[in-house]
């Protein structure tokens, strides 16, 4: 069964103090890991796709990397406004299951101003 | 472009009841997928259709409840006899018809409250 850890659970970081987030992941036959931000009460917002170890994608403050078996979200001089949960997913492998995104749980993340 | 829609927001109900919950996905996706997620817990998978078929359902998904997409387009998830284990955000979500674009996109999510 496919499995989705991220680290840690929760982060508290002061303004302009960068940090990063990790996923790690069990799956074979990667075929792809997402990066969504949430904010309270709100749905997932989508930021990323890697479909390959080594690949990198930048967005503002947020940059994504992937390796064989874990993805990190690096965080540059955050803002309080970054504060969110974010969260990562891979999709199933295999017959019907190819759609279905496994998610982690999570890593709540605080920016103090 | 209009991002994925639900609807209603926010349901209360009191325990027996039955509700139904609206999801309208982007124009051009043929994939849409139903998630629950309660606190502290990324979204559960509970089922998912290609236009109007629905390919894929979770244990998570009980008989009672059932999940339609009649013309390919709008989705609904309704929950019969509803139970407190039920409280929970119900989210929508949908993805393009292009092969190997797995990337999936949100809506803003239905909270049930059962009481």
């Amino acid at each position: 069964e496919d499995q989705v850890t991220q680290s840690p659970e929760a982060l508290r970081l002061q303004e302009g103090e960068s940090s990063s987030l990790n996923c790690s992941y069990t799956v074979s036959g990667l075929r792809g890991l997402f990066w969504y931000r949430q904010d309270p009460g709100k749905g997932p917002e989508f930021l990323f796709t890697l479909y390959s170890a080594g690949e990198e994608k930048e967005k503002e403050r947020l940059k994504a990397t992937l390796t064989k078996k874990e993805s990190f979200l690096h965080i540059t001089a955050p803002k309080p406004e970054d504060s969110a949960t974010y969260l990562c997913a891979v999709p199933g492998v295999g017959g019907g299951s190819n759609y279905k995104l496994t998610f982690g749980k999570g890593t709540l993340l605080t920016v103090n101003p | 472009d209009t991002g994925v829609s639900q609807d209603p927001r926010h349901k209360i109900t009191k325990r027996g009841q039955n509700v139904t919950f609206r999801c309208d996905p982007i124009s051009e996706h043929n994939r849409l997928y139903w998630y629950r997620q309660t606190l502290g817990q990324g979204p559960e998978f509970l089922t998912y259709f290609q236009n109007e078929a629905q390919l894929e359902k979770s244990r998570l998904l009980s008989d009672r409840f059932s999940a339609e997409r009649p013309k390919g387009s709008f989705s609904t998830l309704e929950i019969q006899r509803t139970e407190q284990g039920d409280s929970a955000m119900y989210l929508c979500a949908s993805s393009s018809r292009l092969a190997g674009r797995y990337e999936q996109y949100f809506g803003p999510g239905t909270r049930l409250t059962v009481t």
